[in-house]
């Protein structure tokens, strides 16, 4: 069973800093990986995706590479502002048999980028 | 252009009751899903539709029923409601299982 894991839980910064939110998975066989936000009391937002082809996305700033082989994904937030507080969500999605088209996610990553 | 629309966003249940949350998209995607987000657990697969007339389980189907009549529609049914089904549910859809997935508003559910 595919197991998605996010690391940190929770980051608190200064504004302006650089960050890495990290997400890792169990199971290679995946069609791509997904990056979201969800602010409190709202949806998700889909930030990026990157196909498993796929080796890194940029949108703004932000960066998102993937290693399928080593089953991680990095997201990098460029000088970070107080409205890119929320929780950072990763998924993956399943590519074969019973988990084709399935979304599995991680637990989410509490981003709070302080003034 | 909608994308994906949830109803209703709030609904307190009694132990025992049934209801339907609706989920209806306007992108002609193939693939829909229903997942429960509860705290510290993230999001769980309840059921998913690869087209219309097929379903299937996820990963916590257990009190829930789904159909897929229509391309655009998707409820989920809750056949007697229980206070472990409390929870914030989400309906998504995606053209395949490749592409974006884009998601509704969400349903925060109680039930008491």
């Amino acid at each position: 069973k595919q197991e998605v894991t996010q690391i940190p839980a929770a980051l608190s910064v200064p504004e302006g800093e650089n960050l890495v939110l990290n997400c890792s998975f169990t199971d290679s066989a995946i069609y791509n990986l997904q990056w979201f936000r969800q602010d409190p009391g709202k949806g998700l937002t889909s930030l990026l995706l990157i196909q498993s082809s796929q080796r890194e996305q940029t949108s703004g700033r932000l960066n998102a590479s993937l290693d399928k082989s080593s089953g991680r994904s990095t997201l990098y937030i460029a000088a970070s502002q107080p409205g890119d507080s929320a929780t950072y969500l990763c998924a993956v999605s399943g590519d074969r048999g019973s988990t084709l088209g399935r979304l599995y996610f991680g637990r989410g990553t509490q981003l709070t980028v302080w003034p | 252009n909608a994308g994906v629309t949830q109803t209703p966003k709030f609904q307190v249940l009694k132990t025992g009751q049934s209801m339907t949350l609706q989920c209806a998209q306007d992108m002609n995607h193939e693939y829909m899903s229903w997942y429960r987000q509860d705290p510290g657990m993230g999001l769980r697969l309840i059921h998913y539709s690869v087209g219309a007339g097929i379903t299937d389980q996820g990963e916590v189907p257990n009190g829930y029923n789904v159909s897929r009549s229509t391309t655009e529609d998707f409820p989920l049914r809750l056949l007697s409601a229980a206070p472990s089904q409390t929870s914030v549910y989400f309906c998504a859809s995606s053209y395949s299982g490749a592409l974006e997935a884009f998601f509704g508003q969400g349903t925060r559910l109680t039930v008491v």
